[in-house]
């Protein structure tokens, strides 16, 4: 099974902060990276594929980029909605597997 | 709108069994592979498994495999997971979740709110 490791684990930050997010995967997956977004008490929302592509309707302040074994997620600029845990998943093979997620808090 | 909500959780004791149900809308059901994802309280998200769009397996998680077996029903517009055996270390909200595509994809763009299954004796 291909590992996915998120750093770091949580992240303090204010509005309007820039926030970098990473995935590393245990073995080459190419591009084959989603992120999602969660909520306390709600479903994850699906916001990237492919590493870099945004999900219609996501805001232009969220980017992916990455290859092979290293990904980011970048918020642009922090806004007060993004406060949430924060999840990669590599969508190269099954089983499919997720990065433990990263938390960001108001600091 | 898609609409994915499940249903069958509760309180169950180890070794026993359940049966999750996820009534599908709003989309094409049988154009669509289907999954089934799980969160322990507090915790992050695992994949349990997945069916193509004719009921070809994709597979289980390692940790269920030859316990839980996933099926769907096109005519229904339902996926449901038959859970076996059941442990303590299975318990966590089970998410009915869509593939975001036709082609294999593999990413999910479309989540229930999930069913809370609690193995304990």
């Amino acid at each position: 099974d291909i590992q996915m490791t998120q750093s770091p684990s949580s992240v303090s930050a204010s509005v309007g902060d820039r926030v970098t997010i990473t995935c590393r995967a245990s073995q080459g997956i190419t591009n084959w990276l989603a992120w999602y977004q969660q909520k306390p008490g709600k479903a994850p929302k699906f916001l990237i594929y492919a590493a870099s592509s945004l999900q219609a309707g996501v805001p232009s302040r969220f980017s992916g980029s990455g290859s092979g074994t290293d990904f980011t997620l970048t918020i642009s600029s922090l806004q007060p909605e993004d406060f949430a845990t924060y999840y990669c998943q590599q969508a190269n093979s099954f089983p499919l597997t997720f990065g433990g997620g990263t938390k960001v808090e108001l600091k | 709108e898609v609409q994915l909500v499940e249903s069958g959780g509760g309180l169950v004791q180890p070794g026993r069994s359940l049966r999750l149900s996820c009534a599908a809308s709003g989309f094409t059901f049988d154009d669509y592979a289907m999954h089934w994802v799980r969160q322990t309280p507090g915790k992050g998200l695992e994949w349990v498994s997945g069916l193509s769009w004719n009921s070809v397996s994709l597979g289980y998680a390692e940790s269920v495999k030859g316990r839980f077996t996933i099926s769907r029903d096109n005519a229904k517009n339902s996926l449901y997971l038959h859970m076996n055996s059941l442990r303590p270390e299975d318990t966590a909200l089970y998410y009915c979740a869509k593939e975001s595509s036709r082609r294999a994809a593999r990413t999910i763009d479309y989540w229930g709110q999930g069913t809370l299954v609690t193995v304990s004796s």
